[in-house]
């Protein structure tokens, strides 16, 4: 069965700072996408970024980093130069490529506040 | 571009008592997902459709729950009747097919009193 583990359930990090979220996963799948979601107080989920378990490059998307180390099977995301507005909760999420569902399997989340 | 919309925003109930949501997907958009998120977990995924045709129900509560997606475009899912535990936000997405980005909306608050 697959399965997302978020260890961190609260972290604190001082504007302008980097931050790294922690992820891993747990998969018998060959080919798997791996996703962060950001969710603000206001409930919607936000897409950030996404890495494909075939892709050799860590993806990037601005602030955004992926650290991909397939053998570790963990997936952390590097928010550099913490800005105020990316106080939210942040989920990391797997989907299995291949099959009938490309649901998307999410972890339990890690809480991030900014602090000026 | 307009993004995924979902009615009501937020549901007060009493248990054993039924409610229905609604979800618009993006338009041009073929699958559809409906996923279940409890207070202080993530998302969990309750059915999932092809154009109106279901590829996964597997964690439907069909004794109680039920999904449509009439004329592959809007959907609606219904709880009958409510429990306690269906507390939760539900919250809908939209992808253009089953491999691509997955679009949330707001999501329904429901609290079952």
């Amino acid at each position: 069965a697959q399965k997302i583990t978020q260890t961190q359930p609260g972290m604190f990090v001082q504007e302008k700072e980097a931050v790294t979220l922690d992820c891993t996963y747990d998969t018998s799948d060959q080919s798997y996408g791996l996703f962060w979601y950001k969710q603000p107080s206001s409930g919607e989920m936000i897409f950030l970024i996404y890495q494909g378990s075939y892709d050799e490059q860590n993806a990037t998307e601005g602030r955004y980093s992926l650290n991909f180390q397939k053998a570790r099977k963990s997936a952390n995301l590097v928010i550099s130069a913490s800005q105020l507005g990316d106080s939210a909760m942040y989920f990391c999420a797997m989907s299995p490529w291949g099959g009938a569902t490309n649901k998307l399997i999410f972890g339990t989340g890690t809480l991030l506040a900014v602090q000026p | 571009e307009a993004g995924v919309a979902q009615s009501p925003r937020y549901k007060i109930i009493e248990k054993r008592q039924s409610v229905a949501f609604w979800c618009n997907p993006i338009s041009g958009h073929a699958t559809l997902y409906w996923y279940q998120q409890i207070l202080g977990q993530g998302p969990k995924l309750l059915i999932q459709f092809q154009n109106n045709g279901v590829v996964d129900d597997s964690q439907l509560p069909k004794d109680r729950f039920s999904a449509e997606r009439l004329k592959g475009v809007d959907s609606t899912l219904k709880i009958q009747p409510a429990k306690l535990e269906d507390s939760a936000v539900y919250l809908c997405a939209s992808s253009l097919g089953r491999g691509d980005e997955q679009f949330f909306g707001p999501g329904t608050r429901l609290t079952v009193l």
